[in-house]
C-alpha cells in the first residue's frame, strides 16, 4: 500500500514569507507526527496528533510554527514569517496507534530552504 | 524520561557482525526499546523492538540484559548497504513520552 507522502519535496522561499508543508499519512493511521531534522542530527520532535486532536506541541520552536489535522487524516505544518534558521528537512510520520509499541512510518520529507 | 547514550560512530568490514550498544540507565518498567535505521536522504525506518531478553527478526537481533539498563543491536554479516545511522529510542508502551527522542544516533560505516 501507499506509504506516507509529503509535499512539496523541496521548497525554497524568501525570508519573511509563509510556507505550508503537507503530510498525507498511511490510510487508517491514528497518530501523525512532525519532526525537523538538521544535517547530521537525528529527527527533532515538533508536534503530534491523535486523530484530529493535537496532543503535544511542546517541540514547536515558537509561535510562528503551527500545525493542524482538521479531519484526522492530512496534516499541514505552517511556518509564518520564515527565517533562515528555519531551513531544514521537515519529516512527517504516522503510526497505527500512540505509544512506543507502535512503529512510526516516515515520509520522504520536505527540504525547506529560506533565502 | 529515560535518556539514551550511543556511540557516535562505528566502522566495520563487510561480512562482520556489528554490535551497537545503547545505554538507558533510567529505563522505566513500561518502557520499550526500539531501534530505527536511517539511510542518507531517507526517513528513519523501524528495525526492531523489544522489552527484555532477546528478539530476532529477519534484519537484526536485539539483546536486552535482565536489568534492562542497556541494549545491543546486532547486525549479522553486514554489507555495504547497511551503512546508515542507527537510533535507539526508549519509550512507554502506553504514552508517547520520550519515544520521540532520536538523539544523534550511531553512524555505521561498512568498509569493503
Amino acid at each position: 500500500g501507499a506509504g506516507v507522502s509529503q509535499s512539496p519535496r523541496y521548497k525554497v522561499t524568501k525570508r519573511g514569507q509563509d510556507v505550508a508543508l503537507r503530510c498525507d499519512p498511511i490510510s487508517g493511521h491514528v497518530s501523525l507526527y512532525w519532526y525537523r531534522q538538521a544535517l547530521g542530527q537525528g529527527p527533532e520532535f515538533l508536534t503530534y496528533f491523535n486523530y484530529e486532536a493535537q496532543q503535544d506541541k511542546s517541540g514547536l520552536p515558537n509561535d510562528r510554527f503551527s500545525a493542524e489535522r482538521p479531519e484526522g487524516s492530512i496534516s499541514t505544518l505552517t511556518i509564518q514569517r520564515t527565517e533562515q534558521r528555519d531551513s531544514a528537512m521537515y519529516r512527517c510520520a504516522s503510526s497505527r496507534g500512540t505509544g512506543a509499541f507502535y512503529e512510526q512510518y516516515f515520509g520522504p520529507g520536505t527540504r525547506l530552504t529560506v533565502t | 524520561l529515560a535518556k539514551t547514550t550511543q556511540p557516535i560512530s562505528m566502522d566495520s568490514y563487510e561480512g562482520q557482525e556489528v554490535n551497537i550498544t545503547c545505554s538507558h540507565n533510567n529505563i522505566a518498567t513500561n518502557d520499550y526499546i526500539t531501534w530505527y535505521q536511517q539511510f542518507p536522504s531517507q526517513g528513519p525506518r523501524f528495525i526492531i523492538q523489544g522489552y527484555k531478553t532477546k528478539v530476532t527478526n529477519e534484519v537484526a537481533s536485539l539483546f536486552i540484559p535482565a536489568d534492562r539498563k542497556s541494549s545491543t543491536l546486532s547486525l549479522p554479516r553486514v554489507s555495504l548497504s547497511d551503512t546508515a545511522v542507527y537510533y535507539c529510542l526508549v519509550g512507554d508502551s502506553r504514552y508517547p513520552g520520550n519515544q520521540f527522542y532520536f538523539g544523534t544516533g550511531t553512524s555505521l560505516t561498512v568498509i569493503p
